[in-house]
């Protein structure tokens, strides 16, 4: 079984700062995906950042980098320089390999303050 | 604009109603999902197609019943429901699997459902 820990309900950041939303994982599987996506009061779930359990390096997607430390299992999501716009809920979520199911952490609300 | 399209945003039924939720992708993944989300809630799986055969039923009542006609189309038909049904219902739509791909899933922007 996968299991996804947001232990973080809600964070504010101030605007042009970084901020770091955490994420810890178990799961038995040998090989997974490790996935943040953003959603936006609208309700749209956007995808923004993938991380492979082989993966040696860390992935960045522009302002967004994933801090993958695979011995504790965890998976933050770091967001540079803030933006108004960056306000959001943000879910971290594992898929196996080979499997069709994609399991969601409870999710850290962000805000940003100007 | 999201690659997967949902219909309707909105719906509003009564618990004798029968509707339907439709969504609809064109990416040629083979993989398609409905998701429930309860406001500030993580979206929770109900059902998984891989290759137009369900895969997944996570214990889903019987008044929700999906259908995928082909490899592009995903329904999600709605008999006799609850008030506590009443949620965002979200489609997504990804490759099978994660080998050689990041096999990220893609979301519809939902359907927002209301029992009266």
């Amino acid at each position: 079984a996968q299991k996804i820990t947001q232990t973080q309900p809600g964070m504010f950041v101030q605007e042009k700062e970084a901020v770091t939303l955490d994420c810890t994982y178990d799961t038995s599987d040998p090989s997974y995906g490790l996935f943040w996506y953003k959603q936006p009061s609208s309700g749209e779930m956007i995808f923004l950042i993938y991380q492979g359990s082989y993966d040696q390096q860390n992935a960045t997607e522009g302002r967004y980098s994933l801090n993958f430390q695979k011995a504790r299992k965890s998976a933050n999501l770091v967001i540079s320089a803030s933006q108004l716009g960056d306000s959001a809920m943000y879910f971290c979520a594992m898929r196996a390999l080979n499997g069709n199911k994609l399991v969601f952490g409870a999710g850290t609300i962000l805000r940003v303050k100007s | 604009d999201t690659e997967v399209t949902q219909t309707p945003k909105h719906l509003v039924m009564g618990m004798t109603n029968k509707k339907s939720l439709k969504c609809e992708q064109h990416m040629g993944h083979r993989a398609m999902y409905w998701y429930k989300q309860k406001a500030k809630k993580p979206p929770e799986l109900m059902f998984v197609y891989s290759y137009e055969k369900l895969s997944i039923n996570e214990s889903v009542p019987s008044r929700f019943s999906p259908e995928c006609p082909n490899s592009s189309l995903l329904n999600l038909h709605l008999h006799a429901l609850q008030p506590e049904d009443s949620a965002l219902y979200l489609c997504a739509s990804s490759q099978v699997s994660l080998a050689g791909n990041t096999g990220e899933l893609f979301f519809g922007e939902g359907s927002r459902l209301t029992v009266l």
